[in-house]
């Protein structure tokens, strides 16, 4: 079975900071991997994903994310971020195969001040 | 392009009623469509998996006699949560997808379902 631990339940940021969002995963065989970032009260947006390749991917609104195999990490950063930046965030994994059955991780809430 | 929509958005309703959620993929067809509810403050938990003309599976633990799942269409996928109670309260989010194992899942904005 897969799972998801996202290790920051809550990060609080100022504006224009750089941000980490951290996730790791647990699975026994491959996985593709993803990031989503939900608004209030709204469904989720898909930020960015890994399926192949280059293990730096990039995603919408200045998101980052490098997939590390031996760390089985997939942390979300941005260099600098801004009010709107504020949300819920997803991390994700399915298994090759696995029909996009996603398995979603606690999610952080990210909180950018002024 | 990609676009889910629910409806409704939210509904209030007394315990013991049914309440019917429809999502619809706008601009593709979603060969598979998946329901899922989400607690306050919490991650999204998959209730079940639909595919077009077939039966839903249903995730461990949920009631499929509770949560009756349609998916009559390439188009268009339904959840009713009968006699409903108010611990069913919730947001419930449906996504779509073309099916194939390396493809996104578009999510709809959600339901916000209130039982009194």
């Amino acid at each position: 079975a897969q799972s998801v631990t996202q290790l920051d339940s809550q990060v609080p940021v100022f504006e224009e900071a750089p941000v980490e969002l951290r996730c790791n995963y647990s699975s026994s065989v491959s996985v593709y991997l993803f990031w989503y970032v939900q608004y209030p009260n709204q469904g989720l947006q898909l930020l960015l994903k890994y399926l192949s390749g280059s293990t730096l991917v990039k995603g919408i609104n200045g998101f980052e994310a490098e997939f590390n195999k031996s760390q089985t990490s997939f942390h979300l950063r941005k260099p600098s971020v801004h009010i709107s930046d504020t949300a819920e965030y997803f991390c994700a994994v399915t298994t090759i195969g696995g029909y996009n059955k996603l398995i979603f991780g606690a999610g952080t809430r990210l909180a950018v001040h002024p | 392009g990609a676009v889910v929509s629910q409806h409704p958005s939210w509904v209030i309703c007394k315990s013991g009623t049914s309440v019917k959620i429809e999502c619809r993929s706008l601009d593709f067809q979603a060969t598979t469509m998946f329901w899922y509810r989400q607690f306050p403050k919490q991650s999204l938990m998959l209730m079940a998996t639909s595919n077009e003309g077939s039966k839903a599976t249903y995730e461990q633990g949920v009631e499929k006699d509770k949560f009756l799942i349609n998916h009559a269409s390439l188009t268009l996928s339904t959840l009713t949560v009968t006699s409903a109670h108010p611990e069913d309260s919730s947001f419930y989010i449906c996504s779509a997808s073309l099916g194939v194992s390396t493809d996104t899942q578009y999510f709809g904005p959600g339901t916000r379902l209130t039982v009194l």
